[in-house]
């Protein structure tokens, strides 16, 4: 286990709705990384938070954002869901930006209808 | 043009052989990481091995190694030894520069069969 934990582990919404997504990174850990999986696809980064502060966004809508706490967990927020949101969400803590591996949660699969 | 090109989606390999997945990067950065996770079934992403662009050697960890070829910008991942407990999707990735983003391939889905 990677000590990084996601909650909840899968989630159900309709389209139009929000939807909160938490991670505690691994203790130690003050950069938080998002990550959306489509299926059949490979993780594409989203946003990563660096202590409490964004540092980096990938080619995703204001709609995705994002909170790090002084404890570096963090939040992923998604306003206005679309179909194309289903997916599996990762979250990634590492010891700092220039660190080597990232560690994994075991993500959050949201599904819209 | 993809910064992380993985052209098998699918390979077979017998318990107990060994079996080479293949991966394909472009940059312009010269200090850049390669990395290989493996996801099962479950979802949770799992460190397997990382190169460092400066690297001379390549990297090992257990069954598991990466054959670097720097001139023609491949990471390949080499299992020995199968086992089936390998059965699983591997992405290959890339950090470049300083920060801590990661570029996934699209992955390989690997069946070690008994």
């Amino acid at each position: 286990e990677t000590g990084v934990t996601q909650s909840p582990t899968h989630l159900i919404k309709t389209r139009g709705q929000q939807v909160t997504l938490r991670c505690s990174s691994q203790s130690g850990h003050n950069t938080v990384s998002w990550y959306q999986q489509a299926l059949g696809q490979g993780p594409q980064f989203i946003f990563q938070y660096y202590r409490e502060e964004e540092n980096g966004r990938g080619n995703f809508p204001p709609r995705f954002s994002g909170l790090q706490f002084p404890n570096y967990s963090s939040e992923l927020n998604v306003n206005a869901l679309e179909l194309d949101d289903s997916a599996l969400y990762l979250c990634a803590s590492s010891p700092g930006t220039i660190r080597t591996e990232a560690f994994f949660g075991q993500g959050t699969r949201l599904t819209v209808v | 043009a993809q910064k992380i090109t993985q052209t098998q989606p699918g390979m077979f390999v017998q318990e107990k052989e060994a079996v080479t997945l293949d991966c394909t990067y472009d940059t312009s950065d010269p200090s850049y990481g390669l990395f290989w996770y493996k996801q099962p079934s479950s979802g949770e992403m799992i460190f397997l091995i990382y190169q460092g662009s400066y690297d001379q050697q390549n990297a090992t960890e257990g069954r598991y190694s990466l054959n670097f070829q720097k001139a023609r910008k491949s990471a390949n991942l080499v299992i020995s030894a199968s086992q089936l407990g390998d059965s699983a999707m591997y992405f290959c990735a890339m950090r470049e520069g300083g920060g801590s983003r990661l570029t996934f391939g699209e992955g390989t889905q690997l069946t070690v069969n008994p």
